[in-house]
């Protein structure tokens, strides 16, 4: 069973387009949910995670958009660089230690020139 | 600061063959744990460490063991290599476990014949 659903698969966009990766998940227990970004040869590095009191969390050009009562979260990037082509995997796992940290299947981002 | 450190980084073994995979950290984390990623799949748990002497099974323990003896290092060992243990590992450590940011290696390719 699935624990946490990430779409699309894969995403095009072109250069200063807004990247939108979306995450759906269905144990309640879950309440930490960080989004991790990996580069092609490397291991992945946390990007910027969410608890669920807040709806919405932005570091630069990073948002993330939570929403409890659909169980869902993205990832929003605004003004998209190449530079920001990657894999992205969402993440949710509860604070008590009870459920164990449990990715999305990842989400290749292209962003063209 | 090297961070996590995994060696080998690509590894070729035939079927029934046995080896260890190294990690190391040098941040003094509490938590490490191994994880493999296969192509849509995104990544899975093996085993994990919350300290010293202290280890545990994650999402797919099986044919693999693991041992922390001391702080820095956390090293997975195949038993008796599969096929479907082709893979890339990732070793990642964390100050005090899943729900802080989680500092990944650069992986081993393994390939089993």
């Amino acid at each position: 069973q699935q624990q946490v659903k990430q779409s699309p698969q894969s995403l095009i966009v072109q250069k200063g387009g807004i990247s939108i990766i979306n995450c759906a998940y269905e144990n309640t227990a879950f309440d930490y949910f960080p989004w991790y970004q990996q580069f092609p040869g490397k291991g992945p590095a946390l990007l910027i995670a969410i608890r669920p009191d807040v709806s919405e969390k932005k570091e630069g050009r990073f948002t993330i958009s939570f929403n409890k009562s659909a169980k869902q979260f993205s990832l929003h990037i605004m003004d998209s660089q190449p530079g920001d082509s990657a894999t992205y995997f969402c993440a949710a796992s509860s604070a008590g230690g009870s459920e164990k940290l449990v990715f999305g299947k990842g989400t290749k981002l292209t962003v063209n020139p | 600061n090297a961070g996590v450190t995994q060696t080998p980084k690509f590894q070729v073994l035939k079927t029934g063959q046995s080896m260890t995979l190294q990690c190391a950290q040098d941040m003094n984390h509490e938590y490490m744990s191994w994880y493999r990623q296969d192509p849509g799949m995104g990544l899975r748990l093996i085993h994990y460490s919350v300290g010293a002497g202290i280890t545990d099974q994650g999402e797919v323990p099986n044919g693999y063991n693991v041992s922390r003896s001391t702080t820095e290092d956390f090293p997975l060992r195949l038993l008796s290599a599969a096929p479907s243990q082709t893979s890339v590992y990732f070793c990642a450590s964390s100050p005090w476990g899943q729900n802080s940011p989680l500092h990944f290696g650069n992986g081993t390719r393994l390939t089993v014949t």
